[in-house]
């Protein structure tokens, strides 16, 4: 089953803290993976590709396919990270899959 | 260049009443997909259109119906309303080539209360 799983409804951390959302996946194939972050209310955009191995807003993601995961780290978050964040998986051609996102609350 | 827009922002139905969301990106994006998003149930594919003509349905399509009535826009109608299709409904489009370029590029939402 094509399935992205993130255990995490919330996580909430203090400025400056090391940051790490979890992501793992079921998939048969070779994955492709993607992380999407929404802000209170505005709309989901994309924040970092597998593909593309870029660091993002100091954002990054190692697909690790050993352990089937996608984490999204950042050393040091930042009160504007507070965001919602979903991991999404390619099925097929035409499909993203979603997780069911992690709420990142940052206090100052 | 808008992206991609939906109209209404918001709406509130009574059950049983029926509305057409609307969805039109400028992009000339091949792709297009309607998603609704629930607490705890992050975002589900109700129906998707490959390319202008054809539509196929997602993992939660009962209840809608889609047209794409040309390559820039893609409609869900709700038919009867339940007070289970409360929800936000997003629009999405992609270009449609294979490749790392698979982003998806979202709408702003409509965020609909049938009671």
């Amino acid at each position: 089953a094509q399935r992205v799983t993130q255990p995490e409804k919330l996580l909430s951390v203090f400025k400056g803290a090391p940051v790490e959302l979890k992501c793992n996946y079921s998939y048969s194939g070779s994955p492709e993976l993607f992380w999407y972050v929404q802000y209170s209310r505005q709309r989901l955009q994309l924040l970092l590709r597998h593909i593309s191995r870029e660091s993002i807003k100091g954002f990054t993601a190692d697909l690790n396919k050993g352990e089937t995961s996608f984490h999204l780290k950042k050393p040091f978050a930042q009160e504007e990270d507070s965001a919602m964040y979903y991991c999404a998986l390619v099925t097929g051609f035409q499909k993203l899959v979603f997780g069911t996102g992690t709420r990142l609350l940052v206090s100052p | 260049n808008a992206g991609v827009t939906q109209t209404p922002k918001f709406q509130v139905l009574k059950t049983g009443q029926s509305m057409t969301l609307q969805c039109a990106q400028d992009m000339n994006h091949n792709s297009m997909y309607w998603y609704r998003q629930d607490p705890g149930m992050g975002l589900r594919l109700i129906y998707y259109s490959a390319s202008e003509g054809t539509t196929d349905k997602g993992e939660v399509p009962n209840g809608y119906n889609v047209s794409r009535l040309n390559k820039r826009e893609f409609s869900l109608r709700l038919e009867s309303a339940a007070p289970s299709q409360t929800s936000v409904y997003f629009c999405a489009s992609r270009e449609g080539e294979r490749g790392g370029g698979y982003e998806q590029y979202f709408g702003p939402g409509t965020r609909l209360t049938v009671t």
